[in-house]
């Protein structure tokens, strides 16, 4: 089984400070990690992902992740925030399925997180 | 770019109507999905179809839920007898074999009433 918790339902942060939004996973097989984006009344587009590899992965719009299997987390981050950035963030993860899990690729989503900008 | 596209992008219907949400997968792609969203919930998968089956399904995917793959091209979910509570933004997402990404929709906001 797999579960997503994000901490934090809302975030708000200034034009140019640095955006961190948490995300921490349980999976009981090897995990795949993403971060998808909503913009209001659109669908979810992908900003990035973790497989396999290497941990720090980096993503559109000037967005990373890293991959901490010692602490289940899989944090989002941006160095300076953008007036276009305002978004609601969906951390997601799926088993990989060549290490034992039986997964067709669903994704099981955290809850999500508004992220607010202010000039 | 190719991406996923659904119809309608709004269905409004009466509570016990059927109602049919459409899809068209990227045309290279094997796995198909359909997944919810309730307003102010989180997205939440119905169901994964591959290889012209069912491969996993949710609790939530009971049995007035179907899916169907009816020619090369389009991908549908089926509500027999809607529920007020089956109101909802419903995606669709597809995605190619191996570790790669699934594309979503844009969405079709169902509202029961």
């Amino acid at each position: 089984a797999q579960s997503v918790t994000q901490l934090g339902s809302h975030v708000s942060v200034s034009e140019g400070a640095l955006v961190l939004l948490r995300c921490n996973y349980s999976s009981s097989v090897p995990p795949y990690l993403f971060w998808y984006v909503q913009y209001p009344n659109q669908g979810l587009q992908l900003l990035l992902k973790y497989t396999t590899g290497a941990t720090l992965v980096k993503g559109i719009n000037g967005f990373e992740a890293e991959f901490k299997k010692s602490e289940t987390s899989f944090h989002l981050t941006k160095p300076s925030a953008h007036m276009s950035d305002a978004a609601e963030y969906f951390c997601a993860v799926s088993a990989d399925p060549t290490a034992g899990g039986t997964s067709y690729g669903k994704l099981t989503f955290g809850q999500g997180t508004i992220l607010t900008v202010h000039p | 770019e190719p991406e996923v596209t659904q119809t309608p992008s709004h269905q409004v219907t009466q509570m016990g109507q059927e109602v049919i949400l459409r899809c068209v997968p990227i045309s290279n792609h094997l796995y198909f999905y359909w997944y919810r969203q309730i307003l102010g919930q989180k997205v939440e998968f119905l169901v994964s179809f591959y290889n012209n089956e069912i491969s996993e399904k949710s609790e939530i995917f009971d049995d007035q839920f179907s899916v169907e793959r009816p020619d090369g091209s389009n991908f549908t979910l089926k509500i027999r007898s809607t529920k007020l509570e089956d109101s909802a933004m419903y995606f669709c997402a597809s995605k190619r074999a191996g570790p790669y990404e699934q594309y979503f929709g844009p969405g079709t906001r169902l509202t029961v009433t």
